[in-house]
């Protein structure tokens, strides 16, 4: 089935350590996004990929950043995690910008930080 | 500023009817999409209206009025596993998604 992959489901990680977070999609869409979640908030994007067109929100820190080596994989790596970056962070993905486009969500990552 | 309003939670009785609303505020509008999100997991896509009216897929319909910028989704018959939290997305001129914080429906027996 098609899908939308993430790994791993819970990542655990020390203060000012760096991780990264990874998604891997089947659809083979264009657009892939990575949101971060905190409880009973909206998602928060973070930034998104149109093929290989990096786009970064005006407010995303420094401390994130994102890789898209191919179309299938697309990784989010913080630098050093502080306990504010402690929440569900969501990858999507989307057929391109047009019409009726439907994001498509992996089951999350979700970040603890010590 | 961009800015979508739903209520925080509601709560209804399993086999009723709820309508939860959303009002939107964004530059420009290129949809409206509603997603479902059970504790824990990632939100799933249930709807989609650009053009006003209601949209009806089974026990789930959408309603859109670009005029007002409002929408609301209507759940029928409601089940116990209905019990998420639903959100409302507005799609802006560029194409950005406009999200609310969600609305909690908890569905007491």
């Amino acid at each position: 089935d098609a899908m939308v992959i993430q790994n791993p489901r819970y990542q655990v990680t020390q203060f000012g350590k760096p991780v990264t977070l990874s998604c891997s999609q089947t659809l083979n869409h264009n657009v892939m996004y990575w949101y971060q979640q905190k409880s009973s908030q909206a998602p928060k994007l973070l930034f998104h990929y149109y093929d290989k067109d990096f786009n970064n929100e005006a407010d995303t820190p420094d401390n994130f950043q994102s890789r898209r080596p191919n179309t299938s994989f697309c990784f989010l790596d913080i630098r050093s995690p502080g306990l504010g970056d402690a929440a569900m962070y969501l990858c999507a993905t989307g057929e391109g910008h047009d019409g009726k486009e439907t994001q498509y969500f992996g089951p999350g990552t979700r970040l603890l930080v010590l | 500023g961009q800015n979508i309003d739903q209520p925080t939670e509601m709560t209804a009785t399993e086999g009723a009817i709820v309508q939860i609303n959303c009002t939107y505020q964004t530059s420009g509008f290129n949809g409206l999409f509603w997603y479902q999100q059970h504790a824990g997991e990632a939100p799933t896509f249930l709807s989609y209206n650009v053009l006003d009216g209601l949209e009806e897929k089974g026990r789930f319909s959408s309603f859109l009025s670009r005029s007002k910028g409002y929408s609301y989704l209507l759940l029928k018959e409601l089940q116990m596993k209905d019990s998420a939290s639903y959100l409302c997305a507005a799609r802006d001129s560029n194409y950005q998604l406009i999200w609310g914080a969600g609305t909690k429906l908890i569905i007491k027996p």
